[in-house]
């Protein structure tokens, strides 16, 4: 059971590129969530699923777009990387257990754009 | 507007020392509160979970406690130790299913 897994870990991109982030999780999860972590912002929601086949913009979506391609995975794409993108993105699941909604977090992308 | 703040920003005690860390709220109207830990360059663990009909929940040596009324948690570590060294967040839920909302975060160092 790994739980949250995302693709790549780590990545440089030049001002303008396209990239799309992988995230996997295996609890069976309806809701996953895309986070961004900068330094002196703490974590702020891009997009989330609800469930298979929605999708809504959090708190900062601009520049971003996602697809849950299934149950299991959702992805994050970037169609024209800036620096300001430059960030640790997070992909987290969760699910109504005993009504505590728990999001559990994966280990990360950290992006890099030049 | 929702938001929530954690004091300190950074906290250095010796090695045993009982702590408390802080976590404030602007909305009272949450679903529940969670506490995550976050090493140098790695995810976020969750810690403990409190639901909105809850006062404090336990894990080993820690305690969270919430006091909705007031807009505030803590998480207290007794006994701390160097492997607690690491960054704590505060996370707030307000709807079923919905977006966490988190603090900034207060950095934890415990000197041996």
């Amino acid at each position: 059971n790994a739980g949250v897994t995302q693709t790549p870990k780590f990545q440089v991109l030049k001002t303008g590129q396209s990239m799309t982030l992988q995230c996997a999780q295996d609890m069976n999860h309806n809701s996953m969530y895309w986070y961004r972590q900068d330094p002196g912002m703490g974590l702020r929601l891009i997009y989330y699923s609800a469930s298979e086949g929605t999708t809504d913009k959090g708190e900062v979506p601009n520049g971003y777009n996602v697809s849950r391609l299934n149950k299991r995975e959702f992805s994050l794409r970037l169609e024209s990387a800036a620096p300001s993108q430059t960030s640790v993105y997070f992909c987290a699941s969760s699910e109504l257990d005993r009504a505590s909604y728990e999001q559990y977090f994966g280990p990360g992308t950290r992006l890099t754009v030049t | 507007k929702q938001e929530v703040t954690q004091i300190p920003a950074a906290l250095s005690v010796p090695e045993g020392e009982n702590l408390v860390l802080n976590c404030s709220f602007t909305d009272s109207a949450i679903y529940n509160l969670q506490w995550f830990r976050q090493d140098p360059g790695k995810g976020l663990t969750s810690l403990l979970l409190i639901q909105s009909s809850q006062r404090e929940q336990t894990s080993g040596r820690l305690n969270a406690s919430l006091d909705k009324s007031s807009g505030r948690s803590t998480l207290y570590i007794a006994a701390s130790q160097p492997g607690d060294s690491a960054t704590y967040l505060c996370a707030v839920l307000y709807n079923q299913g919905g977006k966490l909302i988190f603090g900034q975060g207060t950095e934890l160092s415990v000197k041996p």
